[in-house]
Order: structure tokens, then C-alpha cells, then sequence
């Protein structure tokens, strides 16, 4: 599986947009891009995915590079409830089964 | 629509102790995967179960066993404890593709 790197921890402003960069410059062809969070002491929770495209929810947003070694979700406004450490995760396609390679993640801290 | 529940949430046990722990799917899932977190680090793949068999497994010991149910539920088994098996145990479930829904998770204690 491509790995992932990600800086261990960021800031924010409250209201402000968060933007968390993640690295996958291995990725191959049929691995998608996966992020999760997790809010202390909660099991992970799904935030977006994509394969080339730039992809958009009610969560939040995921730009996918050109070349798709590189990506960054980005949460438009960020509040306090977003404090969690956020995980990019490189996943083969959706018939490979279920075995998610977490590193270390972002320590995202929202500061009022 | 009740998520995936897991059981029980906190727990001790000793050295060379055996451990159950359980886990209901989200309604519709029909696969499960468990996960071990250690303190500070990312959760780690144990193994997946579909149509009630053991379909992946990461680079875990025989000391981790599974089972999954006709409803879908699972338990993960853990023998001989070590001091080195406190964790907090996630399960996540899915259907066989798509997103994983987790759990709270067990936290396992072992003295």
C-alpha cells in the first residue's frame, strides 16, 4: 500500500478555513484517497474520498493534485467541535477489502 | 438508525488472562473489521470478516482470534494477554465495499 505523510500538528482560527496537507507521492492508479478524523477518546469517523477529481460534502472539501502525489482537505469554516487528529489515508479500490493503513495523522487544535 | 455498538467499553484484565470483546454492525452492514490503537499512535488492522469468515488479516499473532455471526455481529478474541495488548479495540463495519462506520471502541487494560 502507498504510504502517507502528513505534519504532526496545525492550528486554526476559529472561522477560518483549515487546510491539511497530506503526501502520497507511491499512490497508484486504482488507490483512492481516503480521510478520516478522530475526536478524542471516539472512534474514527469518515470525512470524503476521491480518486482524481476534487471532491466536496457537508463535511468538507478534498483537492486531489494533477498528479495525485499530493492532496489537502480543507474544512471551509472551522469550529472548536473540529479538534481531532485527521488521517489521510491511501486505500485500493472499493473490491480490496477493508484494511485502512492509519499513520501517525494531523493534530488539527481550533483556537477560539 | 443505531451506529456500530461495541462491548463493553472499558476493561481490565490480568497477565495470561483470556478477552472477549463484541460488536454490533450499523443496520444493513454485513462486514466487520477490527482494529487495535494503541495511546498515541493510529489504529492498526486486525482482521475482516465477511459471510462469517475471516477474509484479511494484518500482522497480528494466532493469539487473535474472530468470529462473525449469522446476524452479522462479531466478537474478537484475545488469549494469553501481555501487558503490551492494552489498547483501545475499534470495530468497523461496512458493506463488503464502501465506507467503514466505527465504533466507540473496547479500552482494554492489562495489568
Amino acid at each position: 500500500d502507498a504510504k502517507t505523510t502528513q505534519p504532526t500538528s496545525m492550528d486554526c482560527a476559529e472561522g477560518r478555513a483549515a487546510n491539511l496537507p497530506c503526501n502520497h507521492s507511491t499512490i497508484s492508479g486504482n488507490e483512492y484517497v481516503y480521510w478520516y478524523r478522530q475526536i478524542h477518546s471516539q472512534g474514527p469517523q469518515y470525512i470524503i474520498h476521491g480518486l482524481k477529481n476534487n471532491e466536496t460534502n457537508e463535511m468538507a472539501s478534498l483537492i486531489i493534485t494533477e498528479d495525485r502525489k499530493s492532496s489537502t482537505l480543507i474544512l471551509p469554516h472551522a469550529t472548536l467541535r473540529d479538534t481531532a487528529v485527521y488521517y489521510c489515508i491511501v486505500r485500493p479500490s472499493h473490491n480490496a477489502g477493508n484494511m485502512l493503513t492509519f499513520g501517525g495523522g494531523t493534530r488539527l487544535m481550533v483556537k477560539p | 438508525d443505531a451506529g456500530v455498538t461495541q462491548s463493553p467499553t472499558h476493561l481490565i484484565k490480568t497477565r495470561g488472562q483470556q478477552v472477549t470483546l463484541r460488536c454490533s454492525p450499523k443496520s444493513g452492514h454485513d462486514t466487520v473489521s477490527w482494529y487495535q490503537q494503541a495511546l498515541g499512535q493510529g489504529p492498526q488492522f486486525i482482521f475482516q470478516y465477511y459471510e462469517e469468515e475471516e477474509r484479511q488479516r494484518g500482522n497480528f499473532p494466532d493469539r487473535f482470534s474472530g468470529h462473525q455471526f449469522p446476524n452479522y455481529s462479531s466478537e474478537l478474541n484475545v488469549n494469553a494477554l501481555l501487558l503490551g495488548d492494552s489498547a483501545l479495540y475499534l470495530c468497523a463495519s461496512s458493506f463488503i465495499t464502501g465506507e467503514l462506520f466505527f465504533g466507540e471502541g473496547s479500552r482494554l487494560t492489562v495489568l
